[in-house]
């Protein structure tokens, strides 16, 4: 078992919803991460959060908006998403700004129809 | 460009046998990787990393070699077992304190019983 855990694991919405999606970790991790992983794909990285802060956009359409309420939670909000975006999202937390190992969760798979 | 790359998209091996995922990276600049498992359904899971200033390294079965002079990453894992069936992504990071991870396209690893 995975020590991030996501939530929801499967999410069906429409173009037109707003939805989130949650990830949580208590290893007193400090970095944390959001992918996006297409099928047969590797994951791509899109946002960084380090300390609580903001560290690297990856250039993500405003339609994702990521937010980190502490250091052991972060989240992803959803709006107006297109059917490309349907994918794997996958949270990542590691020790910090350091050479550490990030440690993956098992994703949330979306589907926009 | 900065790109991490795989020899093989795919690799059969028999149950028993050793298997070597190999995986070029172009950034010279590059000090940290690491090999991660996904399974169908999974997060990518932690297997084994190592810094630029080693050749070598070993874990439970596994061995990761770095060769810097020609950019080259390979995992070994001896006695491979059924459970070992899985994509393999190489990653690699630059720049301390710089959390961004570059995955390379992964290869896909089955063992034949």
């Amino acid at each position: 078992d995975t020590e991030v855990t996501q939530t929801p694991k499967h999410l069906v919405m429409g173009m037109t919803n707003k939805k989130s999606l949650k990830c949580e970790q208590h290893m007193g991790h400090r970095a944390m991460y959001w992918y996006k992983q297409k099928a047969k794909k590797p994951p791509e990285l899109m946002f960084v959060y380090s300390y609580e802060k903001l560290s690297i956009n990856e250039s993500v359409p405003s339609r994702f908006s990521p937010e980190c309420p502490n250091s052991s939670l972060l989240n992803l909000h959803l709006h107006a998403l297109q059917p490309e975006d349907s994918a794997l999202y996958l949270c990542a937390s590691s020790q910090g700004p350091s050479n550490q190992p990030q440690h993956f969760g098992d994703g949330t798979r979306l589907s926009i129809l | 460009g900065e790109s991490v790359g795989l020899h093989l998209p795919t690799l059969s091996v028999q149950e028993g046998d050793n298997s070597i995922i190999n995986c070029a990276y172009s950034n010279s600049a590059s000090d940290y990787f690491i090999w991660y498992k996904q399974e169908s359904g999974k997060g990518p899971q932690f297997i084994i990393d190592i810094r630029s200033n080693m050749d070598k390294r070993q874990g439970q079965r596994v061995t990761v070699l770095l060769n810097k002079t020609v950019k080259h990453l390979s995992l070994q894992i001896a006695a491979t077992q059924p459970g070992d069936s899985a994509v393999y992504f190489c990653a690699e990071k630059h720049d301390f304190g710089n959390e961004k991870l570059t995955f390379g396209t992964g290869t896909r690893l089955t063992i034949i019983p």
